[in-house]
This record gives structure tokens, sequence and C-alpha cells, in this order.
């Protein structure tokens, strides 16, 4: 059975500080990871990763994939208050198939 | 206008009743899926479909079923709602063909069983 865990659950930090979201899997066929955010509702797409040691970057927010280990990290430097949310981490298998970690609420206070 | 767009938003129901959840998208996708969300639980995949005439199980397909109407249409069906089908869904659709086979969410269906 494909596993995707994320740590940790829950974080509270204040703003300007820099957070690591981590993500670690166990799957046959691993095809992509990815993260998204969720504010209210519905996720929206933040980055895909398919290749180990690759940082994709969008402003403040970047990511990295080990494939060797089976993890990756999300990091967002200089938080803000917008950055509460949850943050999903996914990944894709043969299928298009997408398997969700628990998510991790990020909290940022003013 | 949205792209992938859910109805109801938000229902209440009772225990036995059957239940329809439409989804309906603009983005010209060939794949489409629906998920159920629960606290601590993170998304869980209850069925998908790759075109019209495909239909296959995710990880919690029982006690629902789908119906391709379209390209453009996915509904879920709920039977005979019971109580620990309460969740947020949602219905997400990809396209194989675009560099990032990323998944495009709805605004989730909120459902209450009572």
């Amino acid at each position: 059975e494909d596993k995707v865990v994320q740590s940790p659950l829950s974080l509270v930090v204040h703003e300007g500080d820099t957070v690591t979201l981590n993500c670690s899997y166990e799957v046959t066929n691993f095809r992509s990871l990815l993260w998204y955010k969720q504010e209210k509702k519905a996720p929206t797409f933040l980055f895909m990763l398919t290749s180990s040691g690759i940082e994709k970057k969008s402003g403040r927010l970047s990511s990295i994939l080990d494939k060797k280990e089976h993890f990756s990290i999300l990091n967002i430097t200089a938080t803000q208050t917008g950055d509460s949310a949850v943050y999903l981490c996914a990944v894709e298998t043969s299928g298009s198939r997408l398997t969700f970690g628990e998510g991790t609420q990020l909290t940022v206070n003013p | 206008d949205a792209d992938v767009t859910q109805t109801p938003r938000n229902r209440i129901t009772k225990t036995g009743k059957r239940i329809m959840l439409e989804c309906s998208q603009t983005k010209g996708h060939d794949r489409m899926y629906w998920y159920r969300q629960d606290p601590g639980l993170g998304l869980r995949l209850i069925y998908y479909s790759f075109d019209v005439k495909d239909i296959n199980k995710g990880e919690i397909s029982d006690g629902y079923s789908v119906s391709r109407q379209a390209q453009a249409k996915f509904s879920l069906s709920l039977e005979s709602a019971i109580p620990n089908q309460t969740a947020l869904y949602f219905c997400a659709t990809s396209d194989p063909g675009t560099p990032a086979n990323t998944q495009y969410f709805g605004p989730g269906t909120r459902l209450t069983v009572l």
C-alpha cells in the first residue's frame, strides 16, 4: 500500500521565520512528487518534482526531492501571515494516481 | 469563471438517502477524479476516470459509485448515505499532455450525513 507521511502535522511561527516542511513516501512506481497549498477550500498547485537534487523555486518557496531517500522538503523563507494554510504533499504513481499525505497546518502569526 | 465547478457546495442529508454530487470542467481535460478529505487523513481517492468509457476504483470506493456522462462531467453518487461519509469532497481534473501532470481541484462540496 502506497503511503505518504508529512511532518510536522502542525506548526506555529512568527512572521519572518523560515520553515521547513517534510514529506516522506513509500510507494511503488514513483513518477513525481507534488506540493499543494490549501487555504480555505481547494488545494492549489505549488511544485512538481521528478528528479533528485534539482531545487524548484517560486518566490520565497522552494522545494527539493531526494529519490534515493524517498523524501522531499518544502522551504518557506521570510514567512508572512498569508502563508498560513495547509500544505499537502502528494506522490504520483503509475496511472496518474495521487496519494496524499495528511498535510501540515502552518500558522504564521504577526 | 471557474474551470472546475462542483454542485452543490454544501449539503446536509439523512442516513439512507441517495445523494449525487456533480462536477463539471471547462479545461478540456480527459482525466477526472473524486476525492474525500477528512481531518487528519489528507485527501483519499474514491474513483477516477481517464475518458468517457473508463471508470476506475480508488482506495476507498466502497459505498460510492460514479458516472462519466461526458468528457466535461463526472458525478459521484452515494446510494445510501451513512454518517461516516460526512466529509469534504473534491473533484479534480488533469491532462497528461501537459508538461506538469498536475491536478486542478474544484471548490469542494461539504457533505453532512445525519
